[in-house]
């Protein structure tokens, strides 16, 4: 069974502060892809990093993928409230890459 | 509307009881996934349906889960003799197309509790 494991489960920080979220696992992932999802609502799907080594950025968040693709980070950068949120990442599988392989989330709160 | 819609939004049953979940998927896609969410928790898969392809079933947790598929579109979860520890959320997400690397889109939720 592959497993990812992010961290951490839970961050409070205060506005203006740079944070890092860690998704890892010990399989190899064809891609994965990072959601974010609030209270009532399904996850929103933000980025995918298929390449190993590689860096996608949207706004103040960087994501990246580890060169064996077996890990990914995710980092925000001068973190404002509307970040507050969900975040998940999720692993499709060399095989059977239909059935994403979800992380258990990070629950982050920017206080303003 | 544009994106995927699942019913009800919320249900309450009692233990025993059998529950039904709607999910209409966006219009055109061929993929539709159900997963399960414990209480701010991520994502368990469940089942997967794309296009006229046998089903795969092997993220059901017991055969008292079921789904369907029927004419390629709408999908229904069902859960018989409904047990405490169903209580979660049931998402539904369709794609375009197959695989992992596609980008699922989800529904809102359907936050199921059992008494």
């Amino acid at each position: 069974t592959q497993l990812l494991e992010q961290s951490p489960q839970f961050l409070s920080i205060q506005e203006g502060e740079n944070l890092t979220v860690y998704c890892n696992s010990s399989s190899v992932f064809s891609s994965l892809q990072w959601y974010r999802q609030e209270p009532g609502e399904g996850p929103v799907l933000l980025v995918t990093v298929v390449t190993g080594g590689e860096v996608k950025k949207l706004k103040r968040l960087t994501f990246q993928f580890g060169d064996a693709r077996k890990d990914s980070s995710l980092h925000i950068t001068a973190a404002q409230p509307g970040d507050t949120g969900l975040y998940l990442c999720a692993g499709a599988p060399i095989q059977g890459a239909q059935k994403l392989v979800f992380g258990q989330g990070t629950r982050l709160t920017i206080n303003p | 509307g544009a994106g995927v819609s699942q019913s009800p939004s919320n249900k309450v049953t009692e233990k025993g009881k059998d529950v039904e979940l709607r999910c209409d998927p966006i219009s055109g896609h061929t993929a539709l996934y159900w997963y399960r969410q414990s209480l701010g928790q991520g994502l368990e898969f469940l089942i997967y349906f794309q296009g006229n392809s046998a089903p795969d079933k092997s993220g059901l947790p017991s055969d008292r889960f079921s789904a369907e598929r029927t004419g390629g579109s709408v999908s229904t979860l069902t859960i018989q003799r409904t047990q405490q520890e169903d209580s979660a959320v049931y998402l539904c997400a369709s794609s375009l197309l197959r695989g992992g690397g596609k980008t699922q889109y989800f529904g809102p939720g359907t936050r199921l509790l059992v008494l």
